[in-house]
């Protein structure tokens, strides 16, 4: 069975530009996570899904980013217009939901630089 | 506000030792509490999930216990071996979120 999948692995880009992060979750897991992880650090939330509802997003910086999961399936990660401080690794991640405490699965994560 | 600490930040041990690493949170109002693993430049793979109603989990050479009234939990690692080197991450559901520490830099010397 194929793990949660993640693309670009890289993306290095020059401050003011879009970018744009794409996860395809665990086929079943209705609940999609994205995380930053910061260098040193343990990833923090920035939203989570429950199939195509947005039902946590408190910690996402909503001036410059954006996220949607069409269809409660895919989802994707916008940030628009980047700064340097959005250098870090974005993780997705999935669960069956339904429950709260379901165990999370992570995608390989993207490594984002802004020059 | 969780917060979550992993002790120590780094370990170095020799290859054969066995080790414990250790998390600490500040609510025990936890529905669930996960170790992983996290290799230089790679995702999180979960290694051990322990319910909040368990003590203990093992896989392998891997035991984790939980203690919720106290707010702690430990990683035990036995006869570790070279390929054990990675950071490891402690996390904890107090919902739908998980709370990570800051993680355990291990490495094992051949």
């Amino acid at each position: 069975e194929a793990g949660v999948v993640q693309s670009p692995r890289y993306k290095i880009i020059e401050k003011k530009q879009p970018v744009a992060f794409w996860c395809n979750p665990i086929s079943g897991h209705n609940t999609l996570y994205w995380y930053r992880q910061n260098l040193g650090q343990g990833p923090e939330l920035l939203i989570r899904y429950e199939n195509e509802e947005a039902v946590d997003d408190s910690q996402l910086p909503k001036d410059r980013f954006s996220a949607e999961r069409l269809k409660g399936v895919d989802s994707t990660l916008k940030i628009q217009p980047a700064e340097l401080g959005d250098s870090a690794v974005y993780l997705c991640a999935s669960s069956l939901g339904g429950r709260a405490g379901n165990e999370q699965f992570f995608g390989p994560g993207t490594r984002l630089t802004v020059l | 506000k969780q917060e979550v600490t992993q002790i120590p930040a780094a370990l170095s041990v020799p290859e054969g030792e066995n080790l414990v690493l250790n998390c600490s949170f500040t609510d025990s109002a936890i529905y669930n509490l996960q170790w992983f693993r996290q290799d230089p430049g790679k995702g999180l793979t979960s290694l051990l999930l322990i319910q909040s109603s368990q003590r203990e989990q093992t896989s392998g050479r891997l035991n984790a216990s939980l203690d919720k009234s106290s707010g702690r939990s430990t990683l035990y690692i036995a006869a570790s071996q070279p390929g054990d080197s990675a950071t490891y991450l402690c996390a904890v559901s107090g919902s739908e979120k998980l709370v990570f520490g800051k993680g355990t830099k291990l490495t094992v010397n051949p």
